[in-house]
């Protein structure tokens, strides 16, 4: 069974330091791999995906994430903090196919940025 | 470009009452569908998921039912709701060509 674990139900970075939320993966085929950001009372949005393709992975608003097979790992970074990325992020795998995914979720990280 | 609408965006309703949430999904035609819950200490699982209309599948036993009447429509019921159904349910969509399922604005449901 394919599952993510998340190190870390909080985090507190200030502003302009980098950011870094931890992901572990397991899988027992090559997973395919996300990160997505959630504000307040609002839906998840897609920061960014792992397809295989590309072992860096960069998203959106400045954010990034490495797949390492070794470690089994997609940490997300973030190179300098701003108080807008305050939010809880998830990490996902899917279990279903390309284009037909059945996502399972991390228990998410909520970050803080202290000015 | 593709759109994911919820509605109602927040419903509190009493235990033993029913339940139907809406999503529809704009700009795509089949569309794979799925419907997400969040509550607390349970994070976030998949309930059920659509191929197309009339197929469903369930992922974990529950009290709820799902249902895609149309194309784009996917509807989440329930004919009589308990305390732990209260949560934040999110639909979400995804289709061949397109890796990463995009996720509605979700519809918090209290029940009482």
């Amino acid at each position: 069974a394919q599952s993510v674990t998340q190190l870390g139900s909080h985090v507190s970075v200030s502003e302009g330091a980098l950011v870094l939320l931890r992901c572990n993966y397991s899988s027992s085929v090559p997973p395919y791999l996300f990160w997505y950001v959630q504000y307040p009372n609002q839906g998840l949005q897609l920061l960014l995906k792992y397809t295989s393709a590309a072992t860096l992975v960069k998203g959106i608003n400045g954010f990034e994430a490495e797949f390492k097979k070794s470690e089994t790992s997609f940490h997300l970074t973030k190179p300098s903090a701003h108080m807008s990325d305050a939010a809880e992020y998830f990490c996902a795998v899917s279990r279903g196919s390309f284009g037909n995914e059945k996502l399972t979720f991390g228990t998410g990280t909520r970050l803080t940025i202290i000015p | 470009s593709q759109t994911i609408h919820q509605w109602p965006a927040t419903l509190v309703q009493p235990v033993g009452s029913p339940l139907s949430l809406e999503c529809t999904v704009e700009g795509t035609s089949n569309p794979n569908l799925y419907w997400y819950r969040q509550a607390a200490g349970r994070g976030l699982q998949l309930l059920f998921y659509s191929v197309g209309i009339g197929q469903i599948s369930s992922e974990v036993p529950q009290n709820l039912s799902a249902s895609r009447p149309q194309d784009r429509q996917f509807i989440l019921s329930s004919k009589k709701l308990l305390l732990s159904d209260s949560g934040f349910y999110l639909c979400a969509w995804s289709e061949g060509q397109m890796l990463g399922s995009r996720f509605g604005p979700g519809t918090r449901l209290t029940v009482t």
